[in-house]
């Protein structure tokens, strides 16, 4: 089993829609969970971090952490071209600093 | 711009070459860290420095030999390296241990290898 696992998409959405990124972990005591966007060519960028049960919102993006269930996910509202890249989902336990990594989900915005 | 630069952006090298990769952080963070990313692969932690120290060596191969002169600065030494070496490897940092705060990693921008 991954210890991260995302499906690798591509994930199509129309412009203005809602799109659903999900991930699920293996390790029972992970703590931090983070989602970086990654453009084509490009190095990772830090969207959202969540460390607790329930939503989290920032601007278009709310991050949701389901800890029982080995879950988190990244809402993006109203998307837009700009936000087609791909997705990586990274967790790691509190206090450590080997981060795992999935192998991202590729996000495409059609206008 | 996340306050870490990696030169060079883009290099080709040869089997027999020796070359080195640099990264320098600005944002007064105490860890540093490699990372390969291939195609259709999770990204691979290689390396973590805190404090100049390295603290985990994740099997990478003798070929690739890190150096950490100082909190700011990291290098990746690059030695008789393979084909299927060819990748983006990527420097990140963090605040380090004992800063009391969940270790967000930022990254560089990458440098491009190619082995031929």
């Amino acid at each position: 089993q991954k210890e991260v696992e995302q499906n690798s998409g591509p994930l199509s959405v129309p412009e203005g829609a809602i799109a659903s990124l999900n991930c699920t972990y293996s390790d029972r005591g992970s703590q931090s969970f983070f989602w970086y966007r990654q453009y084509s060519g490009k190095s990772p960028e830090l969207i959202m971090s969540i460390y607790s049960n329930g939503d989290k919102e920032d601007g278009r993006f709310t991050a949701q952490l389901n800890k029982a269930s080995q879950y988190v996910s990244l809402l993006i509202r109203d998307s837009q071209p700009s936000d087609s890249a791909t997705y990586l989902c990274a967790v790691n336990m509190m206090g450590y600093q080997k981060v795992t990594f999935g192998t991202g989900t590729k996000l495409q915005v059609i206008p | 711009e996340t306050g870490v630069t990696q030169t060079p952006r883009h290099l080709v090298m040869g089997m027999t070459n020796k070359k080195s990769l640099k990264c320098e952080q600005h944002l007064g963070h105490n860890a540093m860290y490699w990372y390969k990313q291939s195609a259709k692969k999770p990204l691979e932690l290689m390396f973590v420095y805190n404090f100049k120290e390295q603290t985990e060596n994740n099997s990478v191969p003798s070929r690739f030999s890190p150096e950490c002169p100082n909190s700011s600065h990291l290098f990746l030494h690059l030695h008789t390296l393979q084909p299927e070496d060819s990748a983006l490897y990527l420097c990140a940092s963090s605040q380090g241990p004992g800063a009391g705060v969940v270790e967000t990693q930022y990254f560089g921008p990458g440098t491009r290898l190619l082995v031929l």
